[in-house]
C-alpha cells in the first residue's frame, strides 16, 4: 500500500551545524504534512507543518521544503542543539477535503554530538 | 502545556487482564480522536479512529474485541485492552485534532507505555 517512508534511520550532527531530514511519500493525493519530534517516552510534538499548496514554510530555526514533483519533504534544523536530539517523523494526510488521520514515516534519529 | 491528556503514563498488568486508557481533550472539544500504537524503535501505527457518539473505525488488522473503543463524550476517548497478553505490550499514544484559526493541528497524548506480564 501507500506510505511515507524515510531515507536516513539515524543522522549524528555536530552541535551548531544544520540538519537535514528527509522523507519520501508516495500518495499524491495528500494535501498536508507536518512534522514531529518524538523524545524518548513522549507523544509526538508538532514541529511545523506545510500544505501541497506551498514549497517552503519556515519556523523558527526550522525549514521544511516540499518537492511535490518528486514527492520528497525535507525537514531542516539550523544550530542544531543538543536539545534537538530526538526521533523525527514526517507525516501526511492522504486524504483530500479536510482533516482526517495521519500516516506516519518510519522515523528518523537525529544524535547531536558537542 | 498539555492540549490533551493521557492516562495512564505507564501500566504493568497481568497476562488475561483488561487495561483502560483514557485520552482526554482538555480544553477543547473532539469529536474524532486517533489511538497509534509504537513498537520499540518504530514508528506509529494508526491503530483506529475513535468517533463521538458512533462506532470506532479500525484500520485493517487491528481487532476491534481486542482493542475496544468509546468515545463517551466530546473530550474523552478510551482504549480498553482486553484479554491482554505479552504481545500487547507496547506504547500507545493517541490524538485529538483541533481546529485553530489558520489550520487543523493534531495534538499528542505523552503515550501509556503498557507492559502485559
Amino acid at each position: 500500500g501507500e506510505s511515507v517512508g524515510l531515507h536516513l534511520p539515524t543522522l549524528s550532527v555536530q552541535e551548531g551545524d544544520n540538519s537535514i531530514i528527509n522523507c519520501a511519500y508516495s500518495n499524491s493525493a495528500s494535501d498536508y504534512f507536518i512534522w514531529y519530534k518524538q523524545e524518548s517516552g513522549k507523544g509526538p510534538q508538532f514541529i511545523i507543518d506545510i500544505r501541497s499548496n506551498m514549497d517552503k514554510r519556515q519556523g523558527q530555526r526550522v525549514t521544511v521544503l516540499l518537492n511535490k514533483t518528486v514527492k520528497h519533504l525535507s525537514l531542516q534544523i539550523a544550530a542544531t542543539q543538543p536539545g534537538d536530539s530526538a526521533v523525527y517523523f514526517c507525516a501526511e494526510n492522504p486524504f483530500s477535503g479536510g482533516y482526517n488521520k495521519l500516516i506516519f514515516g518510519a522515523g528518523t534519529r537525529l544524535a547531536v554530538h558537542p | 502545556g498539555a492540549v490533551v491528556s493521557q492516562h495512564p503514563s505507564w501500566v504493568i498488568c497481568k497476562s488475561g487482564t483488561s487495561v483502560k486508557i483514557e485520552c482526554r481533550s482538555l480544553d477543547f472539544q473532539a469529536t474524532t480522536m486517533f489511538w497509534y500504537r509504537q513498537f520499540p524503535k518504530k514508528s506509529l501505527m494508526l491503530m483506529a479512529t475513535s468517533n463521538e457518539g458512533s462506532k470506532a473505525t479500525y484500520e485493517q488488522g487491528v481487532e476491534k474485541d481486542k482493542f475496544l473503543i468509546n468515545h463517551a463524550s466530546l473530550t474523552l476517548s478510551t482504549l480498553t485492552v482486553t484479554s491482554a497478553h505479552p504481545e500487547d505490550s507496547s506504547f500507545y499514544i493517541c490524538s485529538a485534532p483541533r481546529q485553530g484559526a489558520m489550520n487543523t493541528e493534531a495534538f499528542f497524548g505523552q503515550g501509556t507505555r503498557l507492559t502485559v506480564v
